[in-house]
C-alpha cells in the first residue's frame, strides 16, 4: 500500500464543474502539500497546510489529521486548470512522500 | 525573487561522459532539493540540503554526487550514468526544511 494516495486518478471535467480531489496518508507529517504539474515539468506549490482548512481563489485544501485525510476543490473549473495534481506528505526535514498524481481535464 | 532557476533545460550525455546539473536561488532559503521525475511517474526525491550539510540521501547511486558550494547554489554532479537515469531532473528550494518549495523548470536528461 502507498503512504499518499490520491483519487481519482484521472478526471475530466466540463468547465465551470466543481472538482474534487482526494489524498489520504498513512504516515506521519508535519505538514500536507498540494502541488501542481503542467505539460512540460514546472511544479508549481498551491497549498501547504496542517490543519484546517485554506483558499486561494477558485482553490480550497481542507485537510482532517484525524483521518489523515485531505481534499483540494476547485470551483468554477475553467480549460486552464487542466494539469496534474500531486499530493505529497511532508516529513520535519523537509522530505515529500509524493501520491501518483491525479490528471485533470476541463473542456470548454 | 521568487525563481528556482536550473541549468541546462536539456542535457543528453554518453554513460562514459561527466556532467553537472545547476540549481541557484536567490530567496535566502536554506534547504535546498534534488527530485527525480520518469515519465508519467510523481517525483521521487534524492537530497535534501539543510544549511548547506546534505541531511537526507535517498540510497541514490554514488554515480550521481550532489555538491551545495553556498545557500544559493546547489549542484548534481553525474558520473557513468546508465540509461534508466534518463529523466526529469527537479530542483527545489524552501526557507526552512518542512517549509513550503519552490522548485524550478528541471533539466530534461537523456542518456544514451
Amino acid at each position: 500500500k502507498n503512504e499518499v494516495e490520491q483519487s481519482p486518478q484521472n478526471l475530466t471535467a466540463q468547465e465551470g464543474e466543481f472538482i474534487t480531489i482526494n489524498c489520504s496518508y498513512s504516515v506521519g507529517i508535519s505538514a500536507l502539500h498540494w502541488l501542481q504539474q503542467h505539460p512540460g515539468g514546472g511544479i508549481v506549490s498551491l497549498f501547504m497546510l496542517s490543519s484546517g482548512k485554506k483558499k486561494h481563489g477558485r482553490l480550497i485544501a481542507t485537510i482532517n489529521i484525524q483521518e489523515k485525510h485531505s481534499s483540494l476543490h476547485i470551483t468554477a473549473s475553467h480549460p486552464r486548470d487542466s494539469a496534474v495534481y500531486i499530493c505529497a506528505a511532508g516529513g520535519s526535514q523537509g522530505n515529500l512522500i509524493f501520491g501518483k498524481g491525479t490528471k485533470l481535464s476541463v473542456k470548454p | 525573487d521568487t525563481e528556482v532557476t536550473q541549468t541546462p533545460k536539456h542535457l543528453v550525455m554518453g554513460m562514459t561522459n561527466k556532467k553537472s546539473l545547476k540549481c541557484e536561488q536567490h530567496m535566502g532559503h536554506r534547504a535546498m532539493y534534488w527530485y527525480k521525475q520518469k515519465a508519467k511517474k510523481p517525483p521521487e526525491l534524492m537530497f535534501v540540503y539543510s544549511y548547506e550539510k546534505l541531511s537526507i540521501n535517498e540510497s541514490v547511486p554514488s554515480r550521481f554526487s550532489p555538491e551545495c558550494p553556498n545557500s544559493s547554489l546547489l549542484n548534481l554532479h553525474l558520473h557513468a550514468l546508465q540509461p534508466e537515469d534518463s529523466a526529469l531532473y527537479l530542483c527545489a528550494s524552501s526557507q526552512y526544511n518542512s517549509y513550503e518549495q519552490y522548485f524550478g523548470p528541471g533539466t530534461r536528461l537523456t542518456v544514451t
